[in-house]
């Protein structure tokens, strides 16, 4: 069976630090990565998406960067975090062109202080 | 455009009570799918069902239910004989059949089942 996993599960950054977080996907191949955020108010926010090694799309103008560096590893990076980059942030995976349902990691509350 | 409307941000129901989520939803695609999503305290959202636009027929899963209604597009989920564990916000998404990747959520609705 597919399992995804995000970590660190829990991370408090000062303001203008890096940023790393990790997903991976067990399970299957080539699945479609997406990273989303979920702001205070509970509003989910699809920030990137991939759909296959190297290939990113960006969906909203941000501080933050992805990277897919193999198949099923998709990293969420930033170079100085923003008080606003805090957040829970969400890593999921697809299948298929059309199926659509998405399965989604635990999450990474991050707090930038 | 697409967009999901969960109107309602915030229900409680005292245990065994029966408990409607309403969900209306606005694309201009023929084709397109719609989804719930449970998300308990831990934080993960878990997938719990999918329609397409082409099949109208009622889903029923347990004490879960799905009425989904083109002429009102609308999708509503329907708890039958509510349990505290059932406490959790429940989003509804939607997909247009041409796009391979983005789910547009709505902005949930938080359930409260009260023992």
């Amino acid at each position: 069976s597919q399992t995804i996993h995000q970590w660190p599960a829990t991370l408090v950054q000062p303001v203008g630090s890096p940023l790393s977080l990790e997903c991976t996907v067990e399970g299957t191949s080539n699945p479609n990565l997406y990273w989303y955020r979920q702001a205070a108010g509970r509003g989910l926010q699809l920030l990137f998406y991939s759909v296959g090694i190297g290939q990113i799309s960006s969906e909203v103008p941000q501080n933050l960067s992805a990277s897919r560096p193999q198949d099923r590893q998709f990293i969420l990076s930033s170079k100085k975090l923003l008080l606003s980059d805090s957040g829970f942030y969400l890593c999921a995976w697809s299948k298929g062109l059309n199926t659509g349902e998405l399965f989604f990691g635990e999450g990474s509350r991050l707090t930038v202080l | 455009a697409q967009k999901v409307t969960q109107a309602q941000t915030e229900i409680s129901v005292v245990e065994k009570e029966d408990v409607t989520l309403d969900c209306v939803y606005e694309t201009r695609d023929t084709t397109y799918y719609l989804f719930w999503y449970k998300q308990p305290p831990s934080g993960e959202l878990v997938f719990l069902i999918r329609r397409n636009s082409f099949d109208e027929q009622n889903e029923i899963s347990g004490r879960y239910s799905w009425n989904f209604q083109k002429s009102t597009s609308s999708f509503n989920f329907t708890i039958t004989a509510s349990q505290v564990v059932d406490s959790a916000v429940y989003f509804c998404a939607l997909k247009s059949g041409g796009s391979n990747y983005k789910l547009t959520f709505g902005k949930g609705t938080l359930l409260t089942v009260n023992p």
